[in-house]
């Protein structure tokens, strides 16, 4: 297995377009997350499934995003109309169910909105 | 809420030079504890963890010990090399629901031959 991984690592889309992204976790990890970090930022969180199930929603996370996991194995992340401030990088953690002994992140997708 | 700060920085030192990076928490639940460290270009690894009061958690000579009773966490290296040069991020995990992380603002550390 070779962690978590993310597609694109860099995406620079004009304002007003859609973007997507995708991660695929560690496949035998059953908790997926996404988090947004801004420079000079921690990250933060945006949202968490369970296998198939997006089970919390962060403010952050405004109706231009969605995010899906089917069939509890990748995941998409889902930006439509961008806007300047989403630039930003997103980053993909897996864990198993006792997520407090630490995630496994992925190396993230630099969004850039030009 | 819960929340972490965390030491500004950058912090710069000459190697071989002792680490301090300093983290304290505002939790509601009893959290797990964690440092993170992000080398340029690349994605976030885990680096120590602590689960209850007085746990220590170390890895590649990093150290840091769970303080309940001033909700603390801070990050120790006896002697640093230039390869620790990354961003430094203390975190936090509650036990409920999504167990999500909730992290501070990151100390950049430069370390000079």
């Amino acid at each position: 297995d070779t962690g978590v991984s993310q597609d694109p690592r860099h995406k620079i889309t004009k304002r007003g377009q859609n973007v997507t992204f995708r991660c695929d976790p560690i496949s035998e990890h059953n908790r997926l997350y996404w988090y947004r970090q801004t420079l000079g930022q921690g990250p933060e969180f945006l949202t968490y499934f369970q296998n198939e199930a997006q089970l919390e929603k962060s403010r952050l996370l405004s109706d231009r995003f969605s995010a899906e996991r089917p069939k509890g194995s990748f995941s998409t992340l889902e930006i439509q109309r961008t806007e300047q401030g989403d630039s930003a990088m997103y980053l993909c953690a897996s864990s198993l169910d006792q997520g407090i002994y630490g995630y496994t992140f992925g190396s993230g997708t630099r969004l850039t909105v030009v | 809420g819960n929340s972490v700060t965390q030491m500004e920085g950058p912090v710069t030192l000459s190697e071989e030079a002792f680490l301090t990076i300093n983290c304290t928490y505002t939790a509601t639940g009893y959290p797990s504890l964690f440092w993170y460290v992000q080398y340029p270009g690349e994605g976030l690894q885990l680096l120590l963890k602590a689960t209850k009061a007085d746990d220590k958690g170390s890895n590649k000579g990093f150290e840091a010990t769970y303080r309940k009773e001033t909700t603390s966490f801070h990050l120790e290296k006896g002697s640093v090399q230039v390869s620790d040069s990354a961003v430094y991020f203390c975190a936090l995990s509650v036990q409920e629901g999504a167990q999500k992380l909730v992290f501070g603002q990151g100390t950049r550390l430069t370390i000079n031959p």
